[in-house]
């Protein structure tokens, strides 16, 4: 079966644009994450949807960061303005239940903020 | 949130050898998966383990959720084994998965 897929793979662009990344997760799989990982750290959770739900965005940065998840199959994560500090790899991942069951991720986003 | 850790967090190894990773966590636990992140930063999912043994070839995990920790065991390293090792733990609030600061191996040959 297919993995999960993200595109673009890098992305650069100047501070105060706006960027998009596109996940495209397992079929079949009801669970999508949007996770941000920096540098010599573990990834930490942006926003988790079940089908179309987005269940937990506490850790999303509202006033800059949006995402969707249409239909319940693919989703993009939105930043606008984009802040040096957002440089990081941004991965995709899904499961086919939630929590409970194993999770799979795509080959990441890697930003660069200039 | 639940704090995880993990030891050592680099470790060099000679072709061939054994190892043994090790995964503390804070609190109870519903649910601890490991994960292999390449040189590429490919994250692959190596085990599903909340409590228990597993093995998959060179590798095995075993989670004691009662003593909250788990181990990583790679036999017979090779140098494709090389990246970081994950692991993350969901807590029994089930909102999320934690993850640990990883453990960097490098096997060389």
């Amino acid at each position: 079966e297919a993995g999960v897929v993200q595109s673009p793979r890098y992305k650069i662009i100047e501070k105060k644009q706006p960027v998009a990344f596109w996940c495209n997760p397992i079929s079949g799989h009801n669970t999508l994450y949007w996770y941000l990982q920096n540098l010599g750290q573990g990834p930490e959770l942006l926003i988790r949807y079940e089908n179309e739900e987005a269940v937990d965005d506490s850790q999303l940065p509202k006033d800059r960061f949006s995402a969707e998840r249409l239909k319940g199959v693919d989703s993009t994560l939105k930043i606008q303005p984009a802040e040096l500090g957002d440089s990081a790899v941004y991965l995709c991942a899904s499961s086919l239940w939630g929590q409970n069951s194993p999770l799979h991720f795509g080959n990441g986003t890697r930003l660069t903020v200039t | 949130g639940i704090q995880v850790e993990q030891s050592p967090p680099d470790l060099i190894l000679q072709e061939g050898a054994n190892s043994t990773l090790r995964c503390n966590f804070s609190d109870s636990v519903n649910n601890l998966q490991w994960f292999h992140q390449n040189p590429w930063g490919q994250l692959i999912n190596l085990f599903y383990i909340p409590s228990g043994t597993k093995q998959n070839g060179r590798l095995s995990a075993t989670t004691v959720a009662t003593e909250r920790y788990s181990l990583l065991y790679i036999s017979s390293s090779q140098t494709t084994d090389s990246g970081v090792y994950f692991c993350a733990v969901d807590a029994n609030t089930g909102n999320q998965f934690y993850f640990g600061t990883g453990t960097s191996l490098t096997v060389i040959p």
